[in-house]
């Protein structure tokens, strides 16, 4: 088990392209997480999947923002025509539930650093 | 809903003393809390979580926490701090919906 991995790890782009994140869940793990994160902030939800069914959304999710989880496995975030304000750290996190028990370990990938110039 | 205040978000202790964090939460629900730390650049590291049972929760890296329903708090501490402590600390909540509410953090200094 490596963790929740992401990437990449940093991305730089124009303003008005599009971008993709993978972010691939600890492999036991059925909920999967991502969340946004800009300087001085905290961690704000987005949304989260549990297998591949996208459960709740933020209102923080616009329509520029899509999120798929297809295989239940790993999750991608697209962001269309880009601006400025979207320049964040974009967190993806993994963890586990069974029944009406979640086992709250959630596991937080490394992140990935957005750049919008 | 679910909500957190984390008081102060820059503090500086000397290495050795006392590091004390203050987070308190509103949910309308019984709440999780959790501490997380986050260095330069990198992911969250959970540091502890309440969930049920005992109030008083240990952590690693010699941190603890003490989940006070009646002031409506989740204070971190750690006796002495490290050079090494210095990072962003987090402090979150998560009711039913299962996902994570973050304050704003806390930065800590330590100095030599």
């Amino acid at each position: 088990d490596t963790g929740v991995s992401q990437n990449p790890r940093h991305k730089i782009t124009k303003r008005g392209q599009n971008v993709t994140f993978r972010c691939d869940p600890i492999s036991e793990h059925n909920r999967l997480y991502w969340y946004r994160q800009t300087l001085g902030q905290g961690p704000e939800f987005l949304t989260y999947f549990q297998n591949e069914a996208q459960l709740e959304k933020s209102r923080l999710l616009s329509d520029r923002f899509s999120a798929e989880r297809p295989k239940g496995s790993f999750s991608t975030l697209e962001i269309q025509r880009t601006e400025q304000g979207d320049s964040a750290m974009y967190l993806c996190a993994s963890s586990h539930r069974k029944g009406v028990t979640q086992d709250y370990g959630y596991t937080f990938g490394s992140g990935t650093r957005l750049t919008v110039v | 809903a679910q909500s957190v205040t984390q008081l102060g978000s820059h503090v500086s202790v000397s290495e050795g003393a006392l590091v004390l964090l203050r987070c308190n939460y509103s949910s309308s629900v019984p709440p999780y809390l959790f501490w997380y730390v986050q260095y330069p650049n990198q992911g969250l590291q959970l540091l502890l979580k309440y969930t049920t049972g005992a109030t008083l929760v240990k952590g690693i890296n010699g941190f603890e926490a003490e989940f006070k329903k009646s002031e409506t708090s989740f204070h971190l501490t750690k006796p002495s701090a490290h050079m090494s402590d210095a990072a962003e600390y987090f402090c979150a909540v998560s009711g039913r919906a299962d996902k994570l509410i973050f304050g704003t953090g806390t930065r800590l200094q330590v100095f030599p």
